[in-house]
């Protein structure tokens, strides 16, 4: 049973450009959210995909974009990268209207901007 | 809006013992879940032990045990017999649940364990 995977591991960038990270969530889940995990930070949500729509988000800029495939997969795209967008972004799934159980976290994108 | 609080940066124990790692929280939801998670240097995020807050019992799950104080807003892990694998960094999370949330999860800031031999 393969859990999130999340790709590439690591990415460096220069600012101003534009970076795409993907997610593939959990075996079974539907739901797919992306936080953004500065160094040591705790993570800050940044949106959540449910039925390929954006449910919900944080308080992240309009350069923070997303979209939700139809196998439930997910990207996050990030334009005009900025220094302060170096940090480590984390995917995370579940499965809609079980709010009680947890949410499953691949192991991350780090982005470095330069 | 909701708030998880983690007093402790960094907490030191010798490994068998017992630690306890503080999270108070802050919410007007009245139906809401907590989680602690632990991330090891490698990154990934490994949930723990879950408390719902209308459980009547703290919750347990092997050598973690959750000390739930709802009137203080309180929400402790405890880690007994601590063991050299321990030593990551520790999150206290909330979820809300019910109502038109879809159960996004505000983190706390962390608290750095470190078992010493």
């Amino acid at each position: 049973d393969a859990g999130v995977t999340q790709s590439p591991t690591h990415l460096i960038k220069t600012r101003g450009q534009q970076v795409t990270l993907r997610c593939s969530p959990k075996s079974g889940h539907d739901t797919v959210s992306w936080y953004q995990q500065a160094l040591g930070q705790g993570p800050q949500f940044i949106f959540q995909y449910y039925e390929e729509e954006e449910r919900q988000r944080g308080n992240f800029p309009d350069r923070f974009s997303g979209h939700q495939f139809p196998n439930y997969s997910s990207e996050l795209n990030v334009n005009a990268l900025l220094l302060g967008d170096s940090a480590l972004y984390l995917c995370a799934s579940s499965l809609a209207g079980f709010n009680n159980s947890p949410l499953h976290f691949g192991n991350g994108t780090r982005l470095t901007v330069t | 809006a909701q708030k998880i609080t983690q007093t402790q940066p960094g907490m030191f124990v010798q490994e068998k013992e017992a630690v306890t790692l503080d999270c108070t929280y802050d919410t007007s939801d009245q139906s809401y879940g907590l989680f602690w998670y632990k991330q090891p240097s490698s990154g990934e995020m490994i949930f723990l032990i879950y408390q719902g807050s209308y459980d009547e019992q703290n919750a347990t799950e092997g050598r973690y045990s959750l000390n739930f104080q709802k009137a203080r807003k309180s929400a402790n892990l405890v880690i007994s017999a601590s063991q050299l694998g321990d030593s990551a960094m520790y999150f206290c999370a909330m979820r809300e649940v019910g109502g038109t949330s879809y159960g996004k999860l505000t983190f706390g800031q962390g608290t750095i364990l470190t078992v010493h031999p």
